[in-house]
């Protein structure tokens, strides 16, 4: 079975600081990996993935994500944090075993204050 | 470009009522389908999943049933609502016979039970 942890709840930034989301995953084997963001009302809009190659991935908005198989970890992370930012974040997890859904962690509520 | 539709948007119903919420996806063919319900703002439970006309995998048990009776077209069904019906249901889709694909997300249906 797969499963996605995000450890915070929630995490407060000041516009312009650097923020982190933290997204741990548990996989029987290699996994891909992706990031979705969700504004109040909406449905969710894809960020990034990461299937293989080059840890570091970009993503829409500015956004990026490490990939640590040593760590199972897959934070996003962005240089400098924007008010419009604000917004609940959600790490999936899949696999390449024909089952082509997606497991959700719990969702990180992201507040940049001004 | 492909979007996604769901409707209605909102949708308040007494306990014991049915239930007919329909997707539909334009601009692709083929594709898979996915039924989520969000409980509180946060994390996806996922419902249904569809990899072709008539093919429902059902991951939870419950008061819910789905059909797809096009290729595009996903419907989430109850004969009778439940309280703990409430919530935030979201239908996605993607393509490819495996997880490696992004899934893409309706604008969502906000569903009260009284």
């Amino acid at each position: 079975a797969q499963s996605v942890a995000q450890p915070e709840d929630q995490v407060n930034v000041a516009e312009g600081n650097p923020l982190t989301v933290k997204c741990t995953y548990s996989v029987s084997g290699n996994p891909y990996l992706f990031w979705y963001v969700q504004y109040p009302n909406r449905g969710l809009q894809f960020l990034l993935k990461y299937i293989t190659g080059d840890n570091l991935v970009k993503g829409s908005y500015g956004f990026e994500a490490e990939f640590n198989k040593s760590q199972t970890s897959f934070h996003l992370k962005k240089p400098s944090a924007l008010v419009s930012d604000s917004a609940l974040y959600f790490c999936a997890v899949s696999m390449d075993t024909g089952r082509r859904a997606l497991t959700f962690g719990s969702g990180t509520r992201l507040q940049v204050q001004p | 470009s492909q979007t996604i539709h769901q409707w209605p948007a909102t949708l308040v119903q007494p306990v014991g009522s049915p239930l007919s919420l329909e997707c539909t996806v334009e601009g692709t063919s083929n594709p898979n389908l996915y039924w989520y319900r969000q409980a509180a703002g946060r994390g996806l439970q996922l419902l249904f999943y569809s990899v072709g006309i008539g093919q429902i995998s059902s991951e939870v048990p419950q008061n819910l049933s789905a059909s797809r009776p096009q290729d595009r077209q996903f419907i989430l069904s109850s004969k009778k609502l439940l309280l703990s019906d409430s919530g935030f249901y979201l239908c996605a889709w993607s393509t490819g016979t495996s997880g490696i694909n992004e899934q893409f997300f309706g604008p969502g249906t906000r569903l009260t039970v009284l």
